[in-house]
């Protein structure tokens, strides 16, 4: 079965302190791995589509890697205003569904 | 440039009530997307429709119908509203489909409460 899994489900950060978000998958046929950050109360913005292991995408303090069991957020030096849930999702070959993971909830505190 | 705008944002429904959750894109995709987001349960696929004119099945689609009225508007209707089905519901829309790597964008959501 298709699935999307990530880790951690929370983090807290000081300013500035750099980490990164974890995404893995087991999917038959990958055709797109997408990042979204998602604030409280909004639907989900879409930031990175990442097709094949070994692409690298970036924006702002923002570094999405991917590999071909799991891709990387990065967030580089973080500001508060970098604070959301950060999700993953996974579209495969032949079919209409964007998998999601269930997202991390990224805090980071001033 | 609106993207997907939903209506409404905010209901609460006494059981057994039916309502219809409306949605429309302005970016001329082809593919919409009814999407319900539960804590502890990620985003789950209700019903899609690939094109203007189909419609199909998701993940969990028992108790919801739909209609693909037109290339711009995708609305989901609840026919007779249970308590199981409060939650925060998307509309989304793409270009392609997930299998051809293209992207979804979405909508600022719908809170339902059935009481």
């Amino acid at each position: 079965e298709d699935q999307v899994t990530q880790s951690p489900e929370a983090l807290r950060l000081q300013e500035g302190e750099s980490s990164s978000l974890n995404c893995s998958y087991t999917v038959s046929g990958l055709r797109g791995l997408f990042w979204y950050r998602q604030d409280p109360g909004k639907g989900p913005e879409f930031l990175f589509t990442l097709y094949s292991a070994g692409e690298e995408k970036e924006k702002e303090r923002l570094k999405a890697t991917l590999t071909k069991k799991e891709s990387f957020l990065h967030i580089t030096a973080p500001k508060p205003e970098d604070s959301a849930t950060y999700l993953c999702a996974v579209g495969t070959s032949g079919t209409y569904k964007y998998i999601f993971g269930t997202g991390t909830r990224l805090k980071v505190l001033a | 440039n609106a993207g997907v705008t939903q209506t409404p944002k905010f209901q609460v429904l006494k059981t057994g009530q039916s309502m219809t959750l409306q949605c429309a894109q302005d970016m001329n995709h082809n593919s919409m997307y009814w999407y319900r987001q539960d804590p502890g349960m990620g985003l789950r696929l209700i019903y899609y429709s690939a094109s203007e004119g189909t419609t199909d099945k998701g993940e969990v689609p028992n108790g919801y119908n739909v209609s693909r009225l037109n290339k711009r508007e995708f609305s989901l209707r609840l026919e007779s509203a249970a308590p199981s089905q409060t939650s925060v519901y998307f509309c989304a829309s793409s270009d392609n489909a997930p299998g051809a790597g293209t992207e979804a964008f979405f909508g600022q959501g719908t809170r339902l409460t059935v009481v």
